[in-house]
């Protein structure tokens, strides 16, 4: 099984609001990841954990906030978005840390900021 | 530092034609592969990878890629398109020393007409 999941799958929020997105994956993987995707661009590179520590932050602003509670979970923890972070976050993650494993990814969370 | 180019951002094949997609890759050191496809509203399904064994990659889907070194390329081809290859196609680099850390070329948008 090479199934990650992620909830919600849609998310209204106001610039006030706090919310939370959510992956798991259950293949026993060491490293996971949230991309931002913007539309017709590429993902761009959040957030890498590996072993449940961060382990690569790509400058994102302090109002995303990522949590690795345990080896199967991440979350991204959201406060005080900009209308201009709407887009689709994409969680992935892969065996280890390194370059030649695949990174598989979630069907994503598309996030709209009002 | 890594970067991907991906020649053509849209693609439009007849329906049993050859699909050929470019890329091109800049790394300092032996680089890991990637070609990725996303279908509407879902996240990236991995296609196939170049891991620096055999030069010629054969992936799902009837996808295959050639790695050369020397013109510093990895193109996708399929030989007979069929309409549900109708996706955007991401290839990435990957360099082992940056952390499993992927870097997107823009995609290409592959329309398939009957």
């Amino acid at each position: 099984d090479t199934e990650v999941t992620q909830t919600p799958k849609h998310l209204v929020m106001g610039m006030t609001n706090k919310k939370s997105l959510k992956c798991e994956q259950h293949m026993g993987h060491r490293a996971m990841y949230w991309y931002k995707q913007k539309a017709k661009k590429p993902p761009e590179l959040m957030f890498v954990y590996s072993y449940e520590k961060l382990s690569i932050n790509e400058s994102v602003p302090s109002r995303f906030s990522p949590e690795c509670p345990n080896s199967s979970l991440l979350n991204l923890h959201l406060h005080a978005l900009q209308p201009e972070d709407s887009a689709l976050y994409l969680c992935a993650s892969s065996q280890d840390q390194i370059g030649a494993d695949t990174q598989y990814f979630g069907p994503g969370t598309r996030l709209t900021v009002l | 530092a890594q970067s991907v180019t991906q020649l053509g951002s849209h693609v439009s094949v007849s329906e049993g034609a050859l699909v050929l997609l470019r890329c091109n890759y800049s790394s300092s050191v032996p680089p890991y592969l990637f070609w990725y496809v996303q279908y509407p509203n879902q996240g990236l399904q991995l296609l196939l990878k170049y891991t620096s064994a055999a030069t010629l990659v054969k992936g799902i889907n009837g996808f295959e890629a050639e790695f050369k070194k020397s013109e510093t390329s990895f193109h996708l081809t399929k030989p007979s398109a069929h309409m549900s290859d109708a996706a955007e196609y991401f290839c990435a680099v990957s360099e082992g020393a940056a952390g499993n850390k992927l870097t997107f070329g823009g995609g290409t948008r592959v329309l398939v007409k009957p």
